[in-house]
Protein backbone atom coordinates (compact mmCIF):
# COMPACT_ATOMS: atom_id res chain seq x y z
CA UNK A 1 0.00 0.00 0.00
CA UNK A 2 1.21 3.55 -0.84
CA UNK A 3 1.52 5.68 1.97
CA UNK A 4 3.86 8.69 3.90
CA UNK A 5 6.10 7.12 6.98
CA UNK A 6 7.49 8.98 9.41
CA UNK A 7 10.19 8.01 11.82
CA UNK A 8 10.37 7.68 15.04
CA UNK A 9 7.10 8.08 16.42
CA UNK A 10 8.70 9.48 19.28
CA UNK A 11 12.08 11.21 19.82
CA UNK A 12 13.99 12.89 22.93
CA UNK A 13 16.05 15.79 22.13
CA UNK A 14 18.52 16.95 25.15
CA UNK A 15 19.25 21.06 24.93
CA UNK A 16 21.88 22.34 22.27
CA UNK A 17 21.43 19.10 19.83
CA UNK A 18 19.95 18.85 16.58
CA UNK A 19 17.20 15.84 16.03
CA UNK A 20 16.33 14.66 12.02
CA UNK A 21 12.69 13.51 11.50
CA UNK A 22 12.76 11.16 8.86
CA UNK A 23 9.40 11.34 6.05
CA UNK A 24 9.34 8.65 3.06
CA UNK A 25 6.37 8.63 0.34
CA UNK A 26 6.07 5.80 -1.71
CA UNK A 27 2.73 7.91 -3.58
CA UNK A 28 5.20 9.16 -6.32
CA UNK A 29 3.99 12.77 -5.38
CA UNK A 30 5.64 15.86 -5.97
CA UNK A 31 5.24 17.95 -3.08
CA UNK A 32 6.10 17.31 0.12
CA UNK A 33 5.07 19.32 3.30
CA UNK A 34 6.11 19.61 6.68
CA UNK A 35 3.73 20.78 9.49
CA UNK A 36 4.21 21.43 13.16
CA UNK A 37 0.80 20.58 15.38
CA UNK A 38 0.45 22.31 19.07
CA UNK A 39 -2.64 21.91 21.02
CA UNK A 40 -5.30 24.32 20.52
CA UNK A 41 -3.63 25.55 17.72
CA UNK A 42 -4.44 24.68 13.75
CA UNK A 43 -1.13 23.28 11.73
CA UNK A 44 1.84 25.48 11.25
CA UNK A 45 3.78 25.12 7.51
CA UNK A 46 7.24 24.93 8.52
CA UNK A 47 8.68 23.80 5.05
CA UNK A 48 7.53 22.97 1.89
CA UNK A 49 9.05 21.38 -1.44
CA UNK A 50 7.24 21.35 -4.68
CA UNK A 51 9.78 19.37 -6.28
CA UNK A 52 13.17 17.33 -5.85
CA UNK A 53 15.99 20.12 -5.15
CA UNK A 54 13.92 22.53 -4.30
CA UNK A 55 12.03 23.65 -0.94
CA UNK A 56 11.09 26.65 0.67
CA UNK A 57 10.32 28.37 4.00
CA UNK A 58 6.81 28.27 5.39
CA UNK A 59 5.47 30.16 8.15
CA UNK A 60 7.65 29.30 10.90
CA UNK A 61 10.73 27.84 9.61
CA UNK A 62 13.32 29.45 12.19
CA UNK A 63 15.22 26.81 13.96
CA UNK A 64 14.82 24.18 11.42
CA UNK A 65 15.96 22.84 8.14
CA UNK A 66 15.50 20.35 5.30
CA UNK A 67 16.85 18.79 2.15
CA UNK A 68 14.77 17.22 -0.79
CA UNK A 69 17.48 15.12 -2.50
CA UNK A 70 15.25 12.41 -3.57
CA UNK A 71 11.56 12.63 -4.51
CA UNK A 72 10.56 10.27 -2.07
CA UNK A 73 12.01 11.60 1.19
CA UNK A 74 12.04 14.83 2.74
CA UNK A 75 13.78 14.58 6.43
CA UNK A 76 13.40 17.70 8.88
CA UNK A 77 16.04 18.61 11.17
CA UNK A 78 15.41 20.60 14.24
CA UNK A 79 18.37 22.64 15.27
CA UNK A 80 19.56 23.92 18.51
CA UNK A 81 18.20 27.29 17.30
CA UNK A 82 14.69 26.20 17.45
CA UNK A 83 14.14 27.35 21.23
CA UNK A 84 10.38 25.75 21.71
CA UNK A 85 10.72 22.11 19.78
CA UNK A 86 8.29 19.84 21.56
CA UNK A 87 5.47 19.48 19.20
CA UNK A 88 3.51 17.00 17.13
CA UNK A 89 5.21 17.07 13.78
CA UNK A 90 3.19 16.01 10.84
CA UNK A 91 4.99 15.55 7.53
CA UNK A 92 2.23 15.07 4.02
CA UNK A 93 2.51 15.30 0.28
CA UNK A 94 0.44 15.86 -2.44
CA UNK A 95 0.26 14.70 -6.29
CA UNK A 96 1.70 18.29 -7.28
CA UNK A 97 2.50 21.62 -5.92
CA UNK A 98 -0.46 24.04 -7.26
CA UNK A 99 -3.00 21.41 -7.79
CA UNK A 100 -5.53 22.75 -5.43
CA UNK A 101 -8.12 20.22 -5.35
CA UNK A 102 -6.05 17.31 -4.62
CA UNK A 103 -5.85 16.02 -0.57
CA UNK A 104 -2.96 15.98 1.35
CA UNK A 105 -1.84 12.90 2.39
CA UNK A 106 -0.30 13.03 5.98
CA UNK A 107 2.07 10.64 7.66
CA UNK A 108 1.68 8.98 11.55
CA UNK A 109 3.63 12.00 13.22
CA UNK A 110 6.78 12.26 14.88
CA UNK A 111 6.02 13.46 19.09
CA UNK A 112 9.10 16.06 19.89
CA UNK A 113 9.88 16.33 23.63
CA UNK A 114 12.91 17.73 25.38
CA UNK A 115 14.77 16.09 27.90
CA UNK B 1 -6.69 38.15 7.18
CA UNK B 2 -7.55 35.06 6.46
CA UNK B 3 -8.54 32.76 9.26
CA UNK B 4 -10.88 29.05 9.77
CA UNK B 5 -12.85 29.09 13.15
CA UNK B 6 -13.99 25.68 14.33
CA UNK B 7 -16.91 25.52 16.32
CA UNK B 8 -17.22 23.77 19.25
CA UNK B 9 -13.78 23.15 20.39
CA UNK B 10 -14.78 19.57 21.81
CA UNK B 11 -18.40 17.79 22.03
CA UNK B 12 -19.19 14.76 24.02
CA UNK B 13 -21.95 12.45 22.34
CA UNK B 14 -24.02 9.47 22.95
CA UNK B 15 -23.23 6.76 20.41
CA UNK B 16 -25.90 6.01 17.76
CA UNK B 17 -26.77 10.11 18.18
CA UNK B 18 -26.38 12.42 15.00
CA UNK B 19 -24.18 15.97 15.58
CA UNK B 20 -23.22 18.72 13.47
CA UNK B 21 -19.74 20.31 13.73
CA UNK B 22 -19.09 23.86 12.58
CA UNK B 23 -16.51 25.93 9.91
CA UNK B 24 -16.48 29.33 9.38
CA UNK B 25 -13.83 31.08 6.80
CA UNK B 26 -12.42 34.37 6.15
CA UNK B 27 -10.26 32.99 3.31
CA UNK B 28 -10.11 35.06 0.58
CA UNK B 29 -10.24 34.27 -2.82
CA UNK B 30 -11.71 30.79 -2.26
CA UNK B 31 -10.49 27.63 -3.75
CA UNK B 32 -11.59 24.63 -1.71
CA UNK B 33 -13.09 23.83 1.85
CA UNK B 34 -11.37 20.43 3.14
CA UNK B 35 -12.67 18.22 6.13
CA UNK B 36 -10.24 15.69 7.67
CA UNK B 37 -10.23 13.27 10.39
CA UNK B 38 -7.42 13.05 13.17
CA UNK B 39 -7.22 9.98 15.40
CA UNK B 40 -5.19 10.65 18.12
CA UNK B 41 -1.71 9.95 17.52
CA UNK B 42 -2.07 9.97 13.84
CA UNK B 43 -2.34 12.00 11.07
CA UNK B 44 -5.30 13.46 9.81
CA UNK B 45 -7.22 11.48 6.92
CA UNK B 46 -9.22 13.31 4.37
CA UNK B 47 -13.00 12.86 4.30
CA UNK B 48 -13.97 15.49 1.88
CA UNK B 49 -13.18 18.28 -0.64
CA UNK B 50 -15.58 21.05 -1.50
CA UNK B 51 -15.38 23.56 -4.39
CA UNK B 52 -17.06 26.83 -5.06
CA UNK B 53 -19.75 25.38 -6.99
CA UNK B 54 -20.65 21.91 -4.51
CA UNK B 55 -22.84 22.76 -1.70
CA UNK B 56 -22.81 18.38 -0.40
CA UNK B 57 -20.53 16.22 -0.24
CA UNK B 58 -21.01 13.04 1.13
CA UNK B 59 -18.64 9.88 2.91
CA UNK B 60 -20.70 7.66 4.10
CA UNK B 61 -22.43 8.65 6.94
CA UNK B 62 -20.19 11.74 6.99
CA UNK B 63 -22.12 14.48 4.82
CA UNK B 64 -20.32 18.25 4.57
CA UNK B 65 -22.07 21.15 3.19
CA UNK B 66 -20.72 24.26 2.29
CA UNK B 67 -22.40 27.99 1.89
CA UNK B 68 -19.63 30.29 -0.24
CA UNK B 69 -22.47 33.19 0.38
CA UNK B 70 -21.76 32.88 4.13
CA UNK B 71 -18.62 31.37 3.92
CA UNK B 72 -19.84 28.73 6.06
CA UNK B 73 -18.97 24.86 6.36
CA UNK B 74 -20.84 22.37 8.22
CA UNK B 75 -19.74 18.41 8.84
CA UNK B 76 -22.43 16.02 9.61
CA UNK B 77 -22.04 12.91 11.20
CA UNK B 78 -25.29 10.45 11.41
CA UNK B 79 -25.71 7.26 13.81
CA UNK B 80 -22.15 7.89 15.34
CA UNK B 81 -19.98 5.41 16.05
CA UNK B 82 -17.27 5.00 18.93
CA UNK B 83 -14.71 4.79 16.27
CA UNK B 84 -15.89 8.30 15.15
CA UNK B 85 -13.96 10.09 18.42
CA UNK B 86 -11.19 11.73 16.74
CA UNK B 87 -10.66 15.66 15.94
CA UNK B 88 -12.25 16.91 12.75
CA UNK B 89 -10.18 19.56 11.09
CA UNK B 90 -11.65 22.30 8.72
CA UNK B 91 -8.95 23.29 6.01
CA UNK B 92 -9.30 25.82 3.31
CA UNK B 93 -7.64 26.48 0.27
CA UNK B 94 -6.73 29.67 -1.01
CA UNK B 95 -6.64 30.33 -5.20
CA UNK B 96 -3.41 32.20 -4.67
CA UNK B 97 -0.27 32.50 -2.45
CA UNK B 98 2.45 30.65 -2.00
CA UNK B 99 0.98 29.01 1.25
CA UNK B 100 -2.57 28.87 0.50
CA UNK B 101 -4.15 26.53 2.98
CA UNK B 102 -5.25 27.75 6.21
CA UNK B 103 -6.18 25.15 9.09
CA UNK B 104 -8.81 25.55 12.12
CA UNK B 105 -7.28 24.21 14.98
CA UNK B 106 -10.44 21.56 15.06
CA UNK B 107 -13.17 19.78 16.90
CA UNK B 108 -12.62 17.07 19.32
CA UNK B 109 -15.12 14.99 19.35
CA UNK B 110 -15.65 11.73 21.68
CA UNK B 111 -18.41 9.20 21.02
CA UNK B 112 -19.38 7.34 24.70
CA UNK B 113 -21.20 3.75 24.89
Amino acid sequence: DGGITQSPKYLFRKEGQNVTLSCEQNLNHDAMYWYRQDPGQGLRLIYYSQIVNDFQKGDIAEGYSVSREKKESFPLTVTSAQKNPTAFYLCASSIEWGQPNQPQHFGDGTRLSIL
Amino acid sequence: KNQVEQSPQSLIILEGKNCTLQCNYTVSPFSNLRWYKQDTGRGPVSLTIMTFSENTKSNGRYTATLDADTKQSSLHITASQLSDSASYICVVSALTGANNLFFGTGTRLTVIP
